[in-house]
């Protein structure tokens, strides 16, 4: 089964300083993607950051960027010059390619950009 | 164009009861998911519908079901309510089957 681990329930960072966020997973699979959701008290999710397995390469999103590292099973969430408006949970998720949206979230983090 | 709608935003039932939970997709999107997420917990898969078909079953119980309707539309229903189904619902839709989710706020419901 996939799991996914986020180990920081909170963090806090001021603003305009960059801050990362951890996220283990766990799978046998190859092929799958790799998310970062953000949500704010809206409660809705809104998308930060997508990574394909099969991509050595990073994503990068403006001021997002992540850190993958598919041996170590690691996906970890880069914020730069951190706002205010960044303030939110922050959901790692896992999901196999061609398994009809079964996404897997870890337990999130919460975020606090602080003046 | 509008996003991902969801309807009733708030709803309070009591043990035993019904309930039904809407949600509209992206205008073009024929794939809508729902997702149950508890206080402090990320979000659990419950369904998948793709072109009014059930493509994907999370871990719930046969008191959960759903449909989609020819307006790619859905409906989640749950049955004879539980305290434990206290619970922000989110419905997703997208393009296609493995396409990227976008997601409605949500339907939080109270069981007491």
């Amino acid at each position: 089964a996939q799991t996914v681990t986020q180990s920081q329930p909170e963090m806090s960072v001021q603003e305009a300083e960059t801050v990362t966020l951890s996220c283990t997973y766990d799978t046998s699979e190859s092929n799958y993607y790799l998310f970062w959701y953000k949500q704010p008290p809206s409660r809705q999710m809104i998308l930060v950051i997508r990574q394909e397995a099969y991509k050595q390469q990073n994503a990068t999103e403006n001021r997002f960027s992540v850190n993958f590292q598919k041996a170590a099973k690691s996906f970890s969430l880069k914020i730069s010059d951190s706002q205010l408006g960044d303030t939110a949970m922050y959901f790692c998720a896992f999901m196999m390619i061609y398994n009809n949206n079964d996404m897997r979230f870890g337990a999130g983090t919460r975020l606090t950009v602080k003046p | 164009d509008a996003g991902v709608t969801q309807s009733p935003t708030h709803l309070i039932k009591t043990r035993g009861q019904h309930v039904t939970l809407r949600c509209s997709p992206i205008s073009g999107h024929k794939s809508v998911s729902w997702y149950q997420q508890v206080l402090g917990q990320g979000p659990q898969f419950i369904f998948q519908y793709y072109e009014k078909e059930e493509r994907g079953r999370g871990n719930f119980p046969d008191r959960f079901s759903a449909r989609q309707f020819p307006n790619y539309s859905s409906e989640l229903n749950v049955n004879a309510l539980l305290l434990g189904d206290s619970a922000l619902y989110l419905c997703a839709s997208s393009r296609r089957a493995e396409e990227k989710l976008f997601f409605g706020s949500g339907t939080q419901l109270s069981v007491l």
